[in-house]
């Protein structure tokens, strides 16, 4: 059921600044991430994903980084503009190739982009 | 445009009834897919895998027999709460792979659940 006082962790930034949202994943066997923007009441929504094989991957103002020694996850959004404001979840699955597998998602980051 | 519909967006019943909502694959077909449950301000938690003409695979915790999937077709799977309660209200989140074997999975608009 629901968690009464639950809070998303919150990243606050001015509009057009750059903004930086932090994963840790658990799965050490993991090997394909995704990054998701989820708008109020609405679906997740893809924005970005990278393979373990690679350490970065840039798109169109949003660039993630993997770090697996630490198994951390970086998604790093260029001149933040106040329709990126929303929730992101990091999400990694276990495995590559033959069958869809499962995503796990992280707790989610509310990113709030002042104007 | 959405790759994923899910029918209804919204929905409110009354406590003991059961609820019908629908996943489609939109100009593509989905063998797999997969329905999530998300509280207020907390991440999606994975329910079940969806597989066409065959049983779902449900996480642990997760009664197969108040959360019913079907996958009849390629395109179409739907999740039935029965005998729905308010601890059921929700918002309920399907998904599906563009391409079979492939990991990246596009997401329904979901659908909100409200037992009164």
């Amino acid at each position: 059921g629901e968690s009464v006082g639950l809070h998303l962790p919150t990243l606050s930034v001015q509009e057009g600044d750059n903004s930086i949202i932090n994963c840790a994943y658990s799965n050490s066997a993991s090997d394909y991430f995704i990054w998701y923007k989820q708008e109020s009441g609405k679906g997740p929504q893809f924005i970005i994903d990278i393979r373990s094989n690679m350490d970065k991957r840039q798109g169109q103002r949003v660039t993630v980084l993997l770090n697996k020694t630490v198994k951390h996850l970086s998604l790093q959004i260029a001149a933040t503009q106040p329709g990126d404001s929303a929730v992101y979840f990091c999400a990694e699955s276990p495995h590559y190739g033959g069958a869809t597998n499962k995503l796990i998602f992280g707790t989610g980051t509310l990113l709030a982009v002042q104007p | 445009g959405a790759v994923v519909s899910q029918h209804p967006s919204w929905v409110i019943c009354k406590s003991g009834t059961s609820v019908k909502i629908e996943c489609r694959s939109l100009d593509f077909q989905a063998t797999t897919m997969f329905w999530y449950r998300q509280f207020p301000k907390q991440s999606l938690m994975l329910m079940a895998t969806s597989n066409e003409g065959s049983k779902a695979t449900y996480e642990q915790g997760v009664e197969k027999d108040k959360f019913l999937i079907n996958h009849a077709s390629l395109t179409l799977s739907t999740l039935t709460v029965t005998s729905a309660h308010p601890e059921d209200s929700s918002f309920y989140i399907c998904s599906a792979p563009l391409q079979e074997g492939t990991d990246t999975q596009y997401f329904g608009p979901g659908t909100r659940l409200t037992v009164l």
